[in-house]
């Protein structure tokens, strides 16, 4: 089973600011990661897929990069709305589909 | 437009059972392969089980191999999940998602989820 690591478990910015959000996998997953983003009450919602394509509505603020083991999340001039959980996803693997234990990007 | 209803979720005691369903519409239901996932209080998110567009083939988390099962009417667009022998382990909120014209998507919709809760 993949593991994925996220770092930090907490990140607290100011809107207006660039946000870095960290995925670690435990082996090799190539491009084969997505990101979700969890709001309070919410179910979560697909962000990036296959490390760096933005799904359908997501603003180009959000962008994905990485390969391999390690992978990037950069919201770049966060918005209000941007201030919730984030995950990452692995699809190579399975069964089972394996998450990050998440983010939470919170504002200071 | 693209929605997912969970329902079927309840308070059950160990070693109960309980049966979910997920009615969707919005998308040719019959074409795409569709997941269970949960969420315990204040958790991350875990995959639970999947099944391809035909209902042929199946795929389940260890955590609930033999204990789970998971089934779609696609004349009904409705997907199930029969969920026996649960535990305290089992609470969570459960949400159904649908994938790809495969399993080897993401989750691209999530319904908003209905809540189990295992507990005497």
């Amino acid at each position: 089973e993949i593991v994925l690591t996220q770092s930090p478990a907490t990140l607290s910015l100011s809107p207006g600011e660039r946000a870095t959000l960290s995925c670690r996998a435990s082996q090799s997953i190539s491009k084969y990661l997505g990101w979700y983003q969890q709001k309070p009450g919410q179910p979560p919602r697909l962000v990036i897929y296959d490390t760096s394509n933005r799904a359908t509505g997501i603003p180009a603020r959000f962008s994905g990069s990485g390969s391999g083991t390690d992978f990037t999340l950069t919201i770049s001039g966060l918005e209000p709305e941007d201030f919730a959980h984030y995950y990452c996803q692995q699809r190579i693997d399975w069964p089972p589909y394996t998450f990050g234990q998440g983010t939470k990007l919170e504002i200071k | 437009e693209e929605q997912l209803l969970e329902s079927g979720g309840s308070l059950v005691q160990p070693g109960g059972s309980l049966r979910l369903s997920c009615s969707t519409s919005g998308f040719t239901f019959r074409s795409y392969a569709m997941s269970w996932l949960r969420q315990a209080p204040v958790k991350g998110l875990e995959w639970v089980s999947g099944v391809d567009p035909t209902g042929a083939d199946t795929y389940y988390a260890d955590s609930v191999k033999g204990r789970f099962t998971i089934s779609r009417d696609n004349s009904k667009n409705t997907l199930y999940l029969q969920m026996d022998s649960l535990t305290a382990e089992d609470t969570a909120v459960y949400f159904c998602a649908k994938m790809g014209v495969d399993l080897y998507w993401y989750f691209d919709l999530w319904g908003r989820g209905t809540l189990v809760t295992v507990s005497s």
